[in-house]
């Protein structure tokens, strides 16, 4: 079945304590990307990349990381988790970004809690 | 600066009846234009897509209609049902950044 996984599905963590969220995606897809989702603010891009070892910044990039190193895998990394940072987060990933089919597939979501 | 609005306040109907939804959007110019569909909690799922040269699209009971000199897409579902309750995202595309509306939550009454 072709789809987008993310791990784990919910966290709570504290302050400063690092953590990885994974995504990956089995539909050999080039392009992927992280979201986050708040109240009223909508689906806000984080990081994107094109390709394996290509990324780049979203919109909100401050205080996360990424890696493309497989095509698969594109973990979003928080190395210093902060209150704001609590959110829910998707990965998304598409055939590519700038051709005919840019329907992006969503993962099931990450419900961050930093206290 | 860019933006793109869709109305923050639910839309309730009856059951049968048919739901349109608005995107509008300002300093931009999509190549094509998405919509998702979202249920609480999940990830947005992809509808229908439609680009900058086409006037309308269409899937089931579901209708599109993209207006680029009004800067404008409605979304519409014909004979709605309670399962069609959900918040529904637009999407603008073209560059490497798609952006996303805040979505508009549909709620339909048996």
């Amino acid at each position: 079945e072709a789809q987008v996984t993310q791990n784990p599905r919910y966290l709570i963590t504290v302050t400063g304590k690092k953590l990885t969220v994974t995504c990956s995606q089995n539909m050999n897809h080039e392009y992927m990307s992280w979201y986050r989702q708040d109240p009223g603010l909508g689906l806000r891009q984080i990081y994107y990349s094109m390709n394996v070892e290509v990324t780049d910044k979203g919109d909100v990039p401050e205080g996360y990381k990424v890696s493309r190193k497989e095509k698969r895998n594109f973990p979003l990394i928080l190395e210093s988790p902060s209150p704001n940072q609590t959110s829910l987060y998707f990965c998304a990933s598409s055939l590519s970004a700038s051709g005919s089919t840019d329907t992006q597939y969503f993962g099931p979501g990450t419900r961050l809690t930093v206290l | 600066s860019q933006k793109i609005e869709q109305n923050s306040e639910a839309l309730n109907i009856q059951e049968g009846k048919t739901a349109t939804l608005t995107c509008n959007y300002t300093n931009y110019s999509p190549a094509y234009l998405q919509w998702y569909r979202q249920d609480p909690g999940r990830g947005p799922v992809f509808l229908l897509l439609i680009r900058e040269n086409e006037k309308e699209k269409r899937k089931e009971r579901l209708k599109v209609t993209f207006d680029t000199t009004l800067k404008q897409s409605l979304f519409h579902i014909t004979a709605s049902q309670p399962a069609d309750s959900a918040t529904y995202l637009c999407a603008l595309g073209g560059s490497y950044i798609p952006t996303f509306g805040r979505g508009t939550s549909l709620i339909v009454h048996p």
